[in-house]
């Protein structure tokens, strides 16, 4: 089944400890980024990637990093996780050229900073 | 730069009405225009998407819109509201980039009542 998966679904930490959230896809999307979704704000990307080794940031991508070392995975790294950082965050993928127009979303991971 | 604005952040009905949801955009180039839902705890799925050619737009579960370009205008419409068509709607606008970067409008809570 072709789909995007995150991992973890929920997670509740402390300001400042470090955290890694990944996402994988597996229709060989050459397109992945990150979005996140406040109430109110609708969703804002964080940070994409065109293709491996090739990352760009987003409209918000202050206190976030990424890495793609592999066409499949793209994980949402935080440093030094803030309170601000609560957030609901979806990763997607697309193909790129002509047929790109349609992003695939993961579930979603609910992150809440104490 | 492009943008969306969709009207109203909640919309409510009484099933068997008529849903409009209203997405207004902005883009200095021709867009590519996409209307995805949120249901509850889950991710964003594809309702439908403007690419080329046809401005009326069929999408999933009896929706559809129409791109007017002179009014910037790309509205959701559905003839009669279900009780599961309760969900969260974004409209969300990209550009013939390449990739498929998409920009969200905040979104739209569409309540039926029974």
């Amino acid at each position: 089944e072709a789909q995007v998966t995150q991992n973890p679904r929920y997670l509740i930490t402390v300001t400042g400890k470090k955290l890694t959230v990944t996402c994988s896809q597996n229709m060989n999307h050459e397109y992945m980024s990150w979005y996140r979704q406040d109430p109110g704000l609708g969703l804002r990307q964080i940070y994409y990637s065109m293709n491996v080794e090739v990352t760009d940031k987003g409209d918000v991508p202050e206190g976030y990093k990424v890495s793609r070392k592999e066409k499949r995975n793209f994980p949402l790294i935080l440093e030094s996780p803030s309170p601000n950082q609560t957030s609901l965050y979806f990763c997607a993928s697309s193909l790129t050229g002509t047929d790109s127009y349609e992003q695939y979303f993961g579930p979603g991971t609910r992150l809440t900073v104490t | 730069a492009q943008s969306v604005t969709q009207l109203g952040s909640h919309v409510s009905v009484s099933e068997g009405a008529l849903v409009l949801l209203r997405c207004n955009y902005s883009s200095s180039v021709p867009p590519y225009l996409f209307w995805y839902v949120q249901y509850p705890n889950q991710g964003l799925q594809l309702l439908l998407k403007y690419t080329t050619g046809a401005t009326l737009v069929k999408g999933i579960n009896g929706f559809e819109a129409e791109f007017k370009k002179s009014e910037t205008s790309f509205h959701l419409t559905k003839p009669s509201a279900h009780m599961s068509d309760a969900a969260e709607y974004f409209c969300a606008v990209s550009v013939d980039s390449g990739y498929s970067t998409l920009t969200f409008g905040k979104g739209t809570m569409l309540l039926v009542s029974p």
